[in-house]
């Protein structure tokens, strides 16, 4: 079964709405979850770095105003995708690590109108 | 940086044909590398992996084995089946850095008939 679950497994929003995407782990703790992003024939590109109880750490391009990671627990994490605009639609996928196991959510196509 | 590239796709096969998905890669250091495999609505699963070079990962009939004079990890398989269509992923955790991030290829598809 999965080990990290990610929700929604696609979405439609009208522009100027915001989207939140959960990632899950369900049977460990992740200390670090990634952020990816993939646009159509492109790479997973990663977004942004997230430690349990700490800011995530965004890599060079990604506005941390507009993708808000939350780590609060070592399960879950959120990303919000604030005021999105059709550029923003994209497959956004997660993945959960400890010391040892790293796994991957089955992502969420981000479709904005 | 570091960086992946793979052959693109799509890879169109009959039932127990051989198959080869191209990967090679640029990293400082001495990366680990993998190949993951995304089935239709499905998460990211790792199907194989190699941390040194000449170590050779296989799993569910497919083998690469990680080769640093030619800096590939390419993607092999003798007899695909049908239930092997998916998107597949080379990727690798970069050998000069700390961390677990994996970057990734764009990722090939293979879709098999019978």
């Amino acid at each position: 079964g999965a080990v990290v679950s990610q929700h929604p497994s696609w979405v439609i929003c009208k522009s100027g709405t915001s989207v939140k995407i959960e990632c899950r782990s369900l049977d460990f703790q992740a200390t670090t979850m990634f952020w990816y992003r993939q646009f159509p024939k492109q790479s997973l590109m990663l977004m942004a770095t997230s430690n349990e109880g700490s800011k995530a750490t965004y890599e060079q391009g990604v506005e941390k105003d507009k993708f808000l990671i939350n780590h609060a627990s070592l399960t879950l994490s959120t990303l919000t995708v604030t005021s999105a605009h059709p550029e923003d639609s994209s497959f956004y996928i997660c993945s959960a690590s400890n010391s040892e196991k790293l796994f991957f959510g089955s992502g969420t196509q981000l479709s904005v109108l | 940086g570091d960086s992946v590239t793979q052959m693109e796709g799509p890879v169109t096969l009959s039932e127990e044909a051989f198959l080869t998905i191209n990967c090679t890669y640029t990293a400082t250091g001495y990366p680990s590398l993998f190949w993951y495999v995304q089935y239709p609505g499905e998460g990211l699963q790792l199907l194989l992996k190699a941390t040194k070079a000449d170590d050779k990962g296989s799993n569910k009939g497919f083998e690469a084995t990680y080769r640093k004079e030619t800096t590939s990890f390419h993607l092999e398989k003798g007899s695909v089946q049908v239930s092997d269509s998916a998107v597949y992923f080379c990727a690798l955790i970069g050998g000069g850095q700390a961390g677990t991030a994996l970057i990734f290829g764009k990722g090939t598809t293979l879709s098999v008939s019978s």
